[in-house]
């Protein structure tokens, strides 16, 4: 079946530091890839979709300069939580669109703690 | 505009009992609904789709879900819980059939399985 890979599954960092998240699609290439935000015990919230080749498209109330996400292969999304600050801490969930069977495949998160 | 609601944060069921998550839509489309389940720091899986084809949806790990127009709902059921069957389940509503497309999630019920 697809998988969709992230990296790293959980990372700690410090105030004010930049913090970077890959997303790969493992078996298939994905055209569109999604990034959602969950806090602890909520929702997935769907911060951007990320299109290869192009700009992200964002939320209303997501900071583009603050997340900023690059979709530079079929493969690979990556998204970048720059000056960090304790509130940013969440767990990121990746998802890919294959391109083929247009399903959607979640990756398995990235838990990130700011100190 | 689409949302959707889930009834109950938290149930409690017993092993070898009847499984039953609430979900109602809200949508100006014909909607496309899907169940997903989360287990512990780990993404999205999909359980069923609601794509049209028949209201009733048998899905994975035998869950099934029936969609009713008239109630603007797709709760989904188990008629015997396992164990294993401890997670959190969301479900989502999506304007297009393909669950590659945007998703709109509802806030998630977490079920506990008791021995």
């Amino acid at each position: 079946g697809a998988v969709v890979s992230q990296h790293p599954s959980w990372v700690i960092c410090k105030s004010g530091t930049s913090v970077k998240i890959e997303c790969r699609s493992l078996d298939f290439q994905a055209t569109t890839m999604f990034w959602y935000r969950q806090f602890p015990k909520q929702s997935l919230m769907l911060m951007a979709t990320s299109n290869e080749g192009s700009k992200a498209t964002y939320e209303q109330g997501v900071e583009k300069d603050k997340f900023l996400i690059n979709h530079a292969s079929l493969t690979l999304s990556t998204l970048t939580v720059t000056s960090a600050h304790p509130e940013d801490s969440s767990f990121y969930i990746c998802s890919a669109r294959d391109w083929d069977s247009n399903e959607q495949y979640f990756g398995p998160g990235t838990r990130l703690t700011v100190t | 505009a689409q949302s959707v609601t889930q009834l109950g944060s938290h149930v409690s069921v017993s092993e070898g009992a009847l499984v039953l998550l609430r979900c109602n839509y809200s949508s100006s489309v014909p909607p496309y609904l899907f169940w997903y389940v989360q287990y512990p720091n780990q993404g999205l899986q999909l359980l069923l789709k609601y794509t049209s084809a028949a209201t009733l949806v048998k899905g994975i790990n035998g869950f099934e879900a029936e969609f009713k127009k008239s109630e603007t709902s797709f709760h989904l059921t188990k008629p015997s819980a396992h164990m294993s069957d401890a997670a959190e389940y969301f479900c989502a509503v999506s304007p297009f059939e393909a669950a590659g497309n945007k998703l709109t999630f509802g806030g998630g019920t977490r079920v506990l399985v008791k021995p």
